[in-house]
């Protein structure tokens, strides 16, 4: 299966962008880029996915590479509510591999948010 | 409409007891995927069922561990002998189809403690 790199944390300022990187350098053309993020004893929660294009919704930005071999996710302000491990990962749009139906996470990034 | 439902939201059980953990999907939702986190770990698939049927179940522990999802009422990831090992938080997600392009959507856990 694909694997993503992610660093282990990241800090940022209230109200300021957040630009969340991930590599993906051994990405399959049809791997689809899935973020998801969990909050302080919650369960995960989706975020945003893309396949070849920037994406954008209500919750944030995801900025592909032309390469496909990295991404990266923007949380436009940041707010202390955005405090989460943020997840970057990859499924194939083919059922007839392993990363099929399930989600496989790595260690994510820890966002931590400064007032 | 409600979000996944998980109940309880947390348990205790002695050594060699049994545990049985619930999970109600979204309404419209047909797909439910279990997924275990142990204390300072990541979160790790373990099955993936359709109504009546297990599709993926890559990630159960070999003997203890089993799942369903009958035609009507709520999913069952039910553990058998448990041990404290077990402890951890059991998230269900589900989602209207599956493949790279839908998002799952997760319940808040049950937290399950063996004493």
């Amino acid at each position: 299966d694909a694997k993503t790199t992610q660093p282990n944390s990241m800090e940022s300022n209230e109200e300021e962008p957040v630009h969340l990187p991930c590599n993906h350098s051994t990405i399959s053309g049809t791997d689809y880029i899935h973020w998801y993020r969990q909050l302080p004893s919650q369960g995960p929660e989706y975020v945003i996915h893309g396949l070849t294009s920037n994406v954008n919704n209500r919750m944030a930005s995801l900025a592909i590479a032309e390469d496909r071999k990295s991404s990266t996710l923007i949380l436009h302000r940041a707010t202390l509510r955005d405090a989460a491990v943020y997840y970057c990962i990859l499924r194939d749009g083919v059922r007839t591999t392993d990363s099929w139906g399930k989600l496989q996470f790595g260690a994510g990034t820890q966002v931590v948010v400064t007032p | 409409n409600a979000g996944v439902m998980q109940n309880p939201r947390h348990l205790v059980r002695r050594r060699g007891q049994e545990a049985r953990l619930r999970c109600s999907p979204m309404k419209g939702h047909s797909h439910v995927y279990w997924y275990r986190q142990l204390p300072e770990e990541g979160l790790k698939f373990m099955v993936y069922l359709q109504k009546e049927n297990i599709i993926d179940e890559s990630g159960m522990p070999k003997e203890r561990f089993s799942a369903e999802f009958p035609k009507e009422g709520p999913s069952i990831l039910r553990i058998q002998q448990v041990v404290r090992g077990d402890s951890a938080a059991y998230f269900c997600a589900s989602s209207q189809g599956t493949g790279a392009t839908y998002e799952q959507y997760f319940g808040p856990g049950t937290r399950l403690t063996v004493t």
